[in-house]
């Protein structure tokens, strides 16, 4: 069965650092676009930041120069390094892998991430 | 970036009636356009995409038509399990866009 699974959310202060992490099992993250979507209390999506095959990187702006995608292949593991975080960072942040057609067919479970002081 | 615009924000039908929610581009984006359905707690789920493929394992009361920049979800004979809040993306260029989202509701 192909999934993903996060963790790494949590409390942290504005302006502090915080590792998240998304553990696929099924397929190779190495071989597939991959990409961050966060939601905040109560609000809708946002695509944050994606991964290709190749290894090239976009990120949204609002976490431009903050935010850092990789993944590590033979842990087979997608990461989302988050610095400078600000109280708008708050949200549950998704992993997810875009399928050949461009949707994001797979969907970790989600986690949680608050930034507050 | 290309915004998404969904109408209505909130839907309130009854059982057996057809849905219709509409998702509309700021620019043409061909048919890379998506459907997802989330309900409370959950992570999104894919529902359609291409505009109008349907994703394996979702209900044939389910479609999406449209392509350029007006995009159509229609949900043929609303059930009790379909109640959730649909969003549509685009997938023609990266940041992919979601519209604001479309909360239904039963009568």
């Amino acid at each position: 069965e192909e999934q993903l699974v996060e963790s790494g959310g949590g409390l942290v202060q504005p302006g502090g650092s915080l590792r998240l992490s998304c553990a696929a099992s099924g397929f190779s993250v190495r071989g597939n676009y991959m990409g961050w979507v966060r939601q905040a209390p109560g609000k809708g999506l946002q695509s944050v930041s994606v991964i290709d095959s190749g290894g090239a990187t976009d990120h949204a702006d609002s976490v431009k120069g903050r935010f850092t995608i990789s993944r590590h292949n033979s842990k087979n593991t997608l990461y989302l390094d988050m610095n400078s975080m600000r109280f708008d960072d708050t949200a549950v942040y998704y992993c997810a892998r875009r399928a050949w057609f461009g949707g994001f067919d797979i969907w970790g479970q989600g986690t949680m991430v608050a930034v507050s002081s | 970036d290309i915004q998404m615009t969904q109408s209505p924000s909130s839907l309130s039908a009854s059982v057996g009636d057809r849905v219709t929610i509409l998702c509309r581009a700021s620019q043409t984006i061909s048919t890379y356009l998506n459907w997802y359905q989330q309900k409370p707690g959950k992570a999104p789920k894919l529902l359609i995409y291409g505009a109008s493929t349907l994703q394996s394992g979702v209900p044939s009361r389910f479609s999406g038509s449209g392509s350029g920049t007006d995009f159509t979800l229609t949900i043929s004979s609303l059930q009790p399990e379909d109640i959730a809040t649909y969003y549509c993306q685009q997938s023609y260029t990266t940041p992919y866009s979601f519209g604001q989202g479309t909360k239904l509701e039963i009568k």
